[in-house]
């Protein structure tokens, strides 16, 4: 089976511009979980969405937002890009409990 | 705000050499502990995910217990070898769904 695949891998925004990155999920895999990572606070949790519905939400602004497709795939959307969105997100997707990450999305606002 | 404390930060060994490492969570609304190894330029890999108090999982020269009572687990590896340079983290979830909660994780070196 193909892994969880992430596009685009590397991607340079400036300060206030939007990004969009994509995520598909290991065929089958109803649930599709996003993470940001950063040297500072580590792997920190997004949000998951479930057969198209957000069904957890972490601690993050509301210019941070997502969406989920019928055929599982996911999207995640940064508006007003700040300094500090500079970060790798993964996303994960999982069956049951293990969840299966990506290679991750490299996001480098300037 | 959950608090997963994993220790220690980093640790050096060499190759052959056995280790342990500690990761402590919330004892209470307790659903599962997640094993990870995050190799560089990799994704992170699911190791173990453990529910019931005093399970023991193993993996090859890897094996991990839980404690959900006193809200640790341990991370064994036996006979290191320079491959099993990484960073280990341990995740906890309160829940069913997908929501975990990551500690900072333990970086291993293992010296030829």
């Amino acid at each position: 089976k193909a892994g969880v695949t992430q596009t685009p891998r590397y991607l340079i925004k400036t300060r206030g511009q939007q990004v969009t990155l994509s995520c598909s999920p290991i065929s089958g895999h109803r649930s599709v979980s996003w993470y940001q990572q950063t040297p500072g606070q580590g792997l920190q949790f997004l949000f998951e969405y479930f057969s198209e519905t957000q069904r957890n939400k972490g601690n993050f602004p509301g210019r941070f937002s997502g969406r989920q497709f019928s055929n599982s795939r996911s999207e995640m959307n940064v508006s007003t890009l700040e300094l500090g969105d500079s970060a790798l997100y993964l996303c994960a997707s999982s069956l049951f409990d293990t969840q299966y990450f990506g290679p991750g999305t490299r996001l480098t606002v300037l | 705000i959950l608090n997963v404390e994993q220790s220690p930060q980093s640790l050096h060994v060499q190759e052959g050499d056995s280790t342990n490492f500690t990761c402590s969570f919330p004892s209470s609304n307790f659903y599962a502990l997640h094993w990870y190894r995050w190799e560089t330029a990799k994704s992170p890999e699911a190791l173990f995910v453990m529910t019931l108090n005093g399970d023991e999982k193993k993996k090859g020269r890897i094996s991990a217990t839980l404690n959900t009572k006193e809200g640790y687990s341990y991370l064994y590896i036996k006979g290191s070898q320079p491959e099993d340079s990484a960073t280990y983290l341990c995740a906890f979830s309160a829940g069913a769904g997908n929501m975990l909660t990551f500690g900072g994780g333990t970086r291993l070196m293992v010296k030829p």
